[in-house]
C-alpha cells in the first residue's frame, strides 16, 4: 500500500489555527471511519491525539479537532501554542483481514 | 497507568539475528493487542503487524510478512520482534504500542513504549 499523502510542512503564528490535511483512497480513508492522528516531537514517541476520525483521547485539549471529506482527513489545531511544534502524522485503517494500516508521510508543523 | 517498556539500544552486524521486547502493565495484557511500528531515520511511521497475546494471533502487515516474526509470552506480559537475519536496511527505530481496535478492527495504537533504536553495521 502506499502511504498515505500529507503536505511536508505547515505553519502559524501563536493563536492561529492550521489544517493539516491527509489524502488517501476508497479503500482506506474513504472507506471507513478509522482515521487517527499523531503527534511526535524529536526524540520521542508518537502520541495519539485523534482516533476514528474526530475522537479526542482524555488528556488531549480540544484545540485539536479531526474530520474527514471523502479521502481526505484534516486535522486542525486551534489556538496554536509554542509546544504544538511537533511532527504530525496521520493513519487509517486499509482493510483485509491482517488488520493492515497506512500512514502518512508527515507533517512538520512550526509555530512560528 | 498503562506503560509499555521496551528493552535497549542494540548494535548488530548484518547476518545476525536479533529479538527485541515490549513488557506491558498497567491493563490486562491478554485483552489487548500489540503492534509493532517502523520508523527508519527521518522518516514516517510504518505499520508491521499486530499480535493478541491471548492468543497468539499475529497478522502481518504484507511489507513486513516474511521479514520479522512477532511473538508474546503472555505469563510475563511481553511482546517481541523477532529478526533470524538482520540486514543495514532495518536500522531504525522500533516502536511497540498497544493497539487502538474498535469491536473487530485494530487500526492504531493508543499507548506507545519508548522505542528501541536499532543498528545494523558492518
Amino acid at each position: 500500500q502506499s502511504a498515505l499523502t500529507q503536505p511536508p510542512s505547515a505553519s502559524g503564528s501563536p493563536g492561529q489555527s492550521v489544517t493539516i490535511s491527509c489524502t488517501g483512497t476508497s479503500s482506506d480513508v474513504g472507506g471507513y471511519n478509522y482515521v487517527s492522528w499523531y503527534q511526535q516531537h524529536p526524540g520521542k514517541a508518537p502520541k495519539l491525539m485523534i482516533y476514528e476520525v474526530s475522537k479526542r483521547p482524555s488528556g488531549v485539549p480540544d484545540r485539536f479537532s479531526g474530520s474527514k471529506s471523502g479521502n481526505t482527513a484534516s486535522l486542525t489545531v486551534s489556538g496554536l501554542q509554542a509546544e504544538d511544534e511537533a511532527d504530525y502524522y496521520c493513519s487509517s485503517y486499509a482493510g483485509s483481514n491482517n488488520f493492515n494500516v497506512v500512514f502518512g508521510g508527515g507533517t512538520k508543523l512550526t509555530v512560528l | 497507568e498503562v506503560q509499555l517498556v521496551q528493552s535497549g539500544a542494540e548494535v548488530k552486524k548484518p547476518g545476525e539475528s536479533l529479538k527485541i521486547s515490549c513488557k506491558g502493565s498497567g491493563y490486562i495484557f491478554t485483552s489487548y493487542w500489540i503492534a509493532w511500528v517502523r520508523q527508519m531515520p527521518g522518516k514516517g511511521l510504518e505499520w508491521m503487524g499486530i499480535i493478541y497475546p491471548g492468543d497468539s494471533d499475529t497478522r502481518y502487515s504484507p511489507s513486513f510478512q516474511g521479514q520479522v516474526t512477532i511473538s508474546a509470552d503472555k505469563s510475563i506480559s511481553t511482546a517481541y520482534l523477532h529478526w533470524s537475519s538482520l540486514k543495514a536496511s532495518d536500522t531504525a527505530m522500533y516502536y511497540c504500542a498497544r493497539a487502538k481496535c474498535s469491536s473487530t478492527i485494530c487500526y492504531g495504537g493508543d499507548y506507545w513504549g519508548q522505542g528501541t533504536l536499532v543498528t545494523v553495521s558492518s
